[in-house]
């Protein structure tokens, strides 16, 4: 079964910092592109990152450009979003998500989130 | 950066009804677009991609079109499970992705 497992999440001070992890497992990971999407509350999709299948492409959403890092260990099939210098609108559920058709364009498999929460 | 926009933001309707929804990009994205749908509580699940072809598993009765920065998602004859927000997004390889605001399709 393919599947995307978030963890990392939690609650955290305005301008600390915060590892998320998503495990995947069921498909060829070191062939797909990955993204990270987030929901903050009540509110619509974010597109936050992407990351190509050898890790060495990157794309960020303004928002969070600078302050985030996405990265993979495509040993461990593993990928990875660095957050840094959190602020209170960067909380939201944050989704670890495939790419469909392996060029970035859309997003086909999703894992069920890790909640994240900035506040002092 | 590119800029969705979806329209409306909330639709009433009836099971059976046709229901379109539409999307536009501030520049032409050709057909890099895809649709999906969301249940609260839920992850969003793809129905559309490349503007127009169904994702597997994905009814019949849904189907997208367009292509530059106008497209459209319809549903022929909505059924109950249909009732959710739908989220059009883009692709540019050289900029940002990037998702429309939403659309709530609610019974009417």
């Amino acid at each position: 079964e393919v599947q995307l497992v978030e963890s990392g999440g939690g609650l955290v001070q305005p301008g600390g910092s915060l590892r998320l992890s998503c495990a995947a497992s069921g498909f060829t990971f070191s062939s797909y592109w990955m993204h990270w999407v987030r929901q903050a509350p009540g509110k619509g999709l974010v597109w936050v990152s992407r990351i190509n299948s050898d890790g060495r492409s990157t794309t960020y959403a303004d928002s969070v450009k600078g302050r985030f890092t996405i990265s993979r260990d495509n040993a461990k099939n593993t990928l990875y979003l660095q957050m840094n210098s959190l602020r209170a609108e960067d909380t939201a559920v944050y989704y670890c998500v495939r790419d469909g058709r392996r060029d970035g364009s859309d997003m086909d498999v999703w894992g069920k989130g890790t909640t994240v929460t900035v506040s002092s | 950066d590119i800029q969705m926009t979806q329209s409306p933001s909330t639709l009433s309707a009836s099971v059976g009804d046709r229901v379109t929804i539409t999307c536009r990009a501030s520049q032409s994205i050709s057909s890099w677009l895809a649709w999906y749908q969301q249940k609260p509580g839920k992850a969003p699940k793809l129905l559309i991609y490349k503007a127009s072809s169904l994702e597997s598993g994905v009814p019949s009765r849904f189907s997208g079109s367009g292509s530059g920065t106008e497209f459209t998602l319809t549903i022929s004859s909505l059924q109950p499970d249909d009732f959710a927000t739908y989220y059009c997004q883009q692709y540019n390889s050289f900029s940002p992705n990037s998702f429309g605001q939403g659309t709530k399709l609610e019974i009417k």
